[in-house]
């Protein structure tokens, strides 16, 4: 069965710290995303890839960056938590135009 | 710019009724919409997709939607509700699927 994978299912952080989530698929995708997932806003892009080393912002970078070295692994990046950056965090990937996405379980992450 | 709007934040439904749930999208050209759900403590699993041809797409789970131009809606239905459907429920518009644009969400409640 095909799979997203974040490493963490929940993570507690303290303010200021450098947080990275992680996400790996083994599907073989082009194509790999970082949203966040906020009551009563739904789902906002944070950054997205379409090949290893391209990235490109989504609706709201501030605050976060990336990283893909390799094609099946995308990181996420908090150079320094804040509280407002508690949220969940769904990692997807799709293998191109015409394919919906397949998400990971998704990562809570507290920042206190 | 996309966006979608999905007006009913919360519904509730017994089991053995249909159910719908409204999407409305703001999109400039042909849109490719999609409507996803999310158990509690899950990712997102993909429904349905609808990119061209025939207006009434069917999904999984026993889900259909349609797709009305004039309306610039995509409604998701399903004609018997199960208690296993309660659930958050998310539609999304994007171009070529690289970017969606995922609307607030509707919480369906199944009471016995």
């Amino acid at each position: 069965d095909v799979k997203v994978t974040q490493s963490s299912r929940y993570l507690v952080k303290r303010t200021g710290e450098k947080v990275f989530l992680e996400c790996v698929q083994d599907m073989d995708h082009e194509n790999m995303f970082w949203y966040r997932q906020d009551p009563g806003l739904g789902l906002r892009l944070i950054y997205f890839s379409y090949d290893v080393k391209m990235k490109e912002k989504g609706d709201i970078p501030e605050g976060y960056s990336v990283s893909r070295e390799k094609k099946e692994r995308f990181s996420l990046i908090l150079e320094s938590a804040s509280t407002n950056q508690t949220s969940m965090y769904l990692c997807a990937s799709k293998a191109g135009a015409n394919y919906g996405y397949t998400f990971g379980s998704g990562t809570r992450l507290t920042v206190v | 710019a996309q966006s979608v709007t999905q007006p009913d934040i919360h519904i509730t439904v017994s089991e053995g009724a249909s159910l719908e749930l409204r999407c409305n999208y703001s999109y400039g050209a042909t849109p490719y919409l999609f409507w996803y759900v999310q158990s509690p403590g899950q990712g997102l699993q993909l429904l349905l997709k609808y990119f061209s041809g025939d207006t009434l797409v069917q999904g999984i789970k026993g889900f259909e939607a349609e797709f009305k131009r004039s309306q610039s809606s995509f409604n998701l239905r399903k004609p018997s509700v199960h208690w296993s459907d309660a659930a958050e429920y998310f539609c999304a518009v994007g171009s070529n699927d690289y970017k969606l644009s995922f609307g607030a969400g509707t919480t369906v409640t199944v009471r016995a």
